[in-house]
């Protein structure tokens, strides 16, 4: 089974820190994503890579970075926290090619508080 | 402005009923459509997929439909369980491959009732 862990369930933070949300998943995926989850607004695409040391804005990527050093870590950084921030931080992976969308194994979330 | 919206955030269903969930989107480049589903306290769950040159997807008691002309496409779930309750998104994409990012819907929670 495709396993994808994300390394807190839940964090609280405050305003200005530096947030690390790391994600690893255990199937050698070429593809990994990193979305958030808001009430009425279903998941937005931050940012995705499909390469090491490769990274691709996504929909909302105005306050975060990321970090793929190696194949099967994917990391989400909050430069400085701001309480907007505050939703449910969701990592996915997949495989490359022709694989459709449908392979998207997701993490079970870390629920973020900005404070 | 989003480009793909569930219109009805909950929906409540008695068990053994069928459970209808609506999704409409703008965007005429979209062609691939795919359910997900997600229960508390775990990531979505991929359910049932359609592309844009069919008008229905079938897989056991759950059936895609997608009408191309309005923009609409709803999942119909027969016979309603108790295990179905969860956040079900309506998600859209131009074309099929894994690269082709994903356009969510805001999601509906369905409750079926014992």
């Amino acid at each position: 089974d495709v396993k994808v862990t994300q390394s807190s369930r839940y964090l609280v933070k405050r305003t200005g820190e530096k947030v690390f949300l790391e994600c690893v998943q255990d199937m050698d995926h070429e593809n990994m994503f990193w979305y958030r989850q808001d009430p009425g607004l279903g998941l937005r695409l931050i940012y995705f890579s499909y390469d090491v040391k490769m990274k691709e804005k996504g929909d909302i990527p105005e306050g975060y970075s990321v970090s793929r050093e190696k194949k099967e870590r994917f990391s989400l950084i909050l430069e400085s926290a701001s309480t907007n921030q505050t939703s449910m931080y969701l990592c996915a992976s997949s495989e490359s090619g022709h694989t459709t969308n449908e392979k998207l194994f997701f993490g079970s979330g870390t629920q973020l508080s900005v404070l | 402005d989003q480009q793909v919206k569930q219109n009805s955030p909950s929906l409540s269903v008695q068990e053994g009923r069928i459970s209808i969930l609506n999704c409409d989107y703008t965007n005429s480049m979209f062609d691939y459509f795919l359910w997900y589903k997600k229960y508390p306290a775990e990531g979505p769950t991929f359910l049932i997929s359609i592309s844009s040159i069919k008008d229905k997807n079938e897989d056991g008691r759950f059936t895609v439909f997608l009408n191309k002309s309005a923009k609409h496409l709803s999942l119909h779930i027969v016979p309603s369980q108790p295990g179905d309750s969860a956040v079900y998104f309506c998600a859209a994409s131009e074309g099929y491959g894994a690269g082709n990012m994903l356009t969510f819907g805001g999601g509906t929670r369905l409750m079926v009732k014992p």
